[in-house]
């Protein structure tokens, strides 16, 4: 079991660049999951998928978050056009079902936005 | 509105001192309350699910428990590589699988 492969780890770019965060989730797991961790605000999840179909975006902050899953095994979060305050660690996580499965974590990718 | 909160903020321990973490929580219904590991640089490590008041789960040197309002990890004799953040989470009936995590306990062990 390889786990949850995000690329890349880390990313810096300069205000106004498109970004896009990549993430493979395990394979049979069903739900897909994007987190944003800050210090200020700890853990926030931004995004879930089930069977490749968003289900609640109600944490993307603004529009310029967007999130595909075109197919199981891949999924990506693109910023356009980033900003400083995007500066964080996201997260991709997967689960088998949805209450009752712990959430699978990747290593993250550390985003600087200069 | 729903929340979890982390006591304390950071907690230093030498080796083979007990203590233990705080998770005080608020939802409107709790469908599972989760105990995550996360050490620097790495994504969050699943630990324990708790479902009810009670309950008790244990894995080696940690034993998690649930109340109706919080939950504890208790470490016991704690070793340095238990240093690392501990983060709570809450997944609330009607959720729609969404955990809602506290900002965690950064816990470090000195030999």
């Amino acid at each position: 079991d390889a786990g949850v492969i995000q690329s890349p780890r880390h990313e810096v770019t300069e205000m106004g660049q498109e970004v896009t965060l990549r993430c493979k989730p395990i394979s049979g797991h069903d739900y897909l999951f994007w987190y944003r961790q800050t210090m200020m605000r700890g853990l926030e999840l931004l995004i879930y998928f089930n069977n490749n179909v968003p289900i609640d975006d109600s944490g993307m902050p603004e529009d310029r978050f967007s999130a595909k899953m075109p197919n199981a095994s891949f999924s990506t979060l693109k910023i356009q056009p980033s900003e400083p305050r995007d500066s964080a660690v996201y997260f991709c996580a997967s689960s088998r079902t949805e209450y009752n499965s712990p959430l699978h974590f990747g290593n993250g990718t550390r985003l600087t936005v200069t | 509105e729903d929340q979890v909160t982390q006591s304390p903020e950071a907690l230093r321990l030498q080796e083979g001192e007990s203590s233990s973490l705080n998770c005080s929580y608020t939802v409107s219904g709790l469908r599972g309350l989760f105990w995550y590991r996360q050490d620097p640089g790495k994504g969050p490590e699943f630990l324990f699910t708790l479902y009810s008041a009670g309950e008790e789960k244990e894995k080696e040197r940690l034993k998690a428990t649930l109340t109706k309002k919080e939950s504890f990890l208790h470490i016991t004799a704690p070793k340095p590589e238990d240093s690392a953040t501990y983060l709570c989470a809450v997944q609330a009936v009607g959720s729609q699988g969404n955990l809602i995590f506290g900002k965690g306990t950064k816990l470090s062990v000195k030999p």
